[in-house]
């Protein structure tokens, strides 16, 4: 069974901060990656996703991917109040459905 | 681009009654969408998987009859609440994945966007 692990949090950073967030993952055969940002009460919104091992950057977020440790992960630069949310992990193989983690509260202090 | 919407964005009914939300890929073609169900402070749950022009495949647990989902055409699926209860509140989200991505054959990506969700409130 596939299973996406997240530390629920929160995690607290000062403004100006980096913020960086894990995720891992059960199934060697994950093949895309996903970060989700959802804000209290409202829908998922997707912020990047990830295919190759190494780094992909977009704007102050930055996505992190090494298959060989089932790890993925997210950096914010510069986290800023309006960043406090909270963070879904999802991975997914080929085609199939996503599978999300259950997500790592994010709480940027002014 | 990839924008999804959702209607009613809430809704509150009686205990008994049947109640209809809809969501539609805007400005896109999804063969596929999926719905979702949040209870406060928890994470995301895979109800079914919406397939346009087929029947929906729905995940363990998701009663079939009671969560009626349509897909009849390519920005349309529509999720029915049936005999809702109090313990049916929730807020019920959708996701679609853009049809045009996929045209030139198989992918590995698989981005979902996500509708505005529906909060439902059963008296």
């Amino acid at each position: 069974q596939k299973e996406v692990e997240q530390n629920s949090g929160p995690l607290s950073v000062p403004e100006g901060a980096i913020a960086s967030l894990n995720c891992t993952y059960s199934d060697r055969g994950s093949q895309s990656f996903f970060w989700y940002r959802q804000y209290s009460g409202k829908s998922p919104e997707l912020i990047m996703f990830i295919y190759s091992n190494g780094d992909k950057e977009d704007g102050r977020f930055t996505a992190q991917l090494n298959k060989a440790s089932q790890y993925v992960s997210l950096l914010i630069r510069d986290s800023q109040p309006s960043d406090s949310a909270t963070y879904l992990c999802a991975v997914n193989i080929g085609y199939s459905t996503l599978t999300f983690g259950k997500g790592t509260m994010l709480l940027v202090s002014p | 681009g990839a924008v999804v919407s959702q209607h009613p964005s809430w809704v509150i009914c009686k205990s008994g009654t049947s109640v209809k939300i809809e969501c539609r890929s805007l400005d896109f073609q999804a063969t596929t969408m999926f719905w979702y169900r949040q209870f406060p402070k928890q994470s995301l749950m895979l109800m079914a998987t919406s397939n346009e022009g087929s029947k929906a495949t729905y995940e363990q647990g998701v009663e079939k009859d009671k969560f009626l989902i349509n897909h009849a055409s390519l920005t349309l699926s529509t999720l029915t609440v049936t005999s809702a209860h109090p313990e049916d509140s929730s807020f019920y989200i959708c996701s679609a994945r853009d049809y045009r991505r996929y045209s030139g054959g198989f992918s590995t990506y698989n981005e979902q966007f996500f509708g505005p969700g529906t909060r439902l409130t059963v008296l």
